[in-house]
């Protein structure tokens, strides 16, 4: 079955460091594989996606199918950056996504 | 344009009351969807629907039903609140299919007790 683990349920980094947060996955066949953000008081948003290869507010995501990891980068961390990220990828049984359970950024001044 | 408008925002029930969550859109997309959200879990698909008429069920779709007799509406109904069923209910659109980007609502928070 499809599955998404993101390993850190905090992140704590100070403001100008860099950022990486982890995703892994498990699925059958060359899956698309999304970033959403939920900053504090806001909806869940979509911030990029591995097919686009866009670098989205300074972050970008490279699709490593050997390691099977989706990881989320940063070179300098903001403090607007301080949010709630969700890995997420196609169900497969279903025509929906399936969620990692989240990751808690927080970036110190 | 509002998105994704889901009502209530909060809900306190009682053990095997019924109810329904609303959730509307603007955006003209045929795709919609729910899901759950328990703390310290990821969102799991419910229900979904790829037009009016047409609903299937996602990962949790035990004690809820869904409609869709319109574009805009994807109502979901708890048909005899269980504890169990406590969590953030979001919805979501997407003007092409479920495992493509979706928008999101704020999110209904339903107790149950």
């Amino acid at each position: 079955a499809q599955r998404v683990t993101q390993p850190e349920k905090l992140l704590s980094v100070f403001k100008g460091a860099p950022v990486e947060l982890k995703c892994n996955y498990s699925y059958s066949g060359s899956p698309e594989l999304f970033w959403y953000v939920q900053y504090s008081r806001q909806r869940l948003q979509l911030l990029l996606r591995h097919i686009s290869r866009e670098s989205i507010k300074g972050f970008t995501a490279d699709l490593n199918k050997g390691e099977t990891s989706f990881h989320l980068k940063k070179p300098f961390a903001q403090e607007e950056d301080s949010a709630m990220y969700y890995c997420a990828l196609p169900i497969g049984g279903a025509d929906g996504l399936t969620f990692g359970k989240g990751t808690h950024l927080i970036i110190q001044p | 344009n509002a998105g994704v408008t889901q009502t209530p925002k909060f809900q306190v029930l009682k053990t095997g009351q019924s109810m329904t969550l609303q959730c509307a859109q603007d955006m003209n997309h045929e795709y919609m969807s729910w899901y759950r959200q328990d703390p310290g879990m990821g969102l799991r698909l419910i229900h979904y629907s790829v037009g009016a008429g047409i609903t299937d069920q996602g990962e949790v779709p035990n004690g809820y039903n869904v409609s869709r007799s319109t574009t805009e509406d994807f109502p979901l109904r708890l048909l005899s609140a269980a504890p169990s069923q406590t969590s953030v209910y979001f919805c979501a659109s997407s003007g092409n299919r479920g495992n493509q980007p979706q928008h999101f609502g704020d999110g209904t928070r339903l107790s149950i007790l």
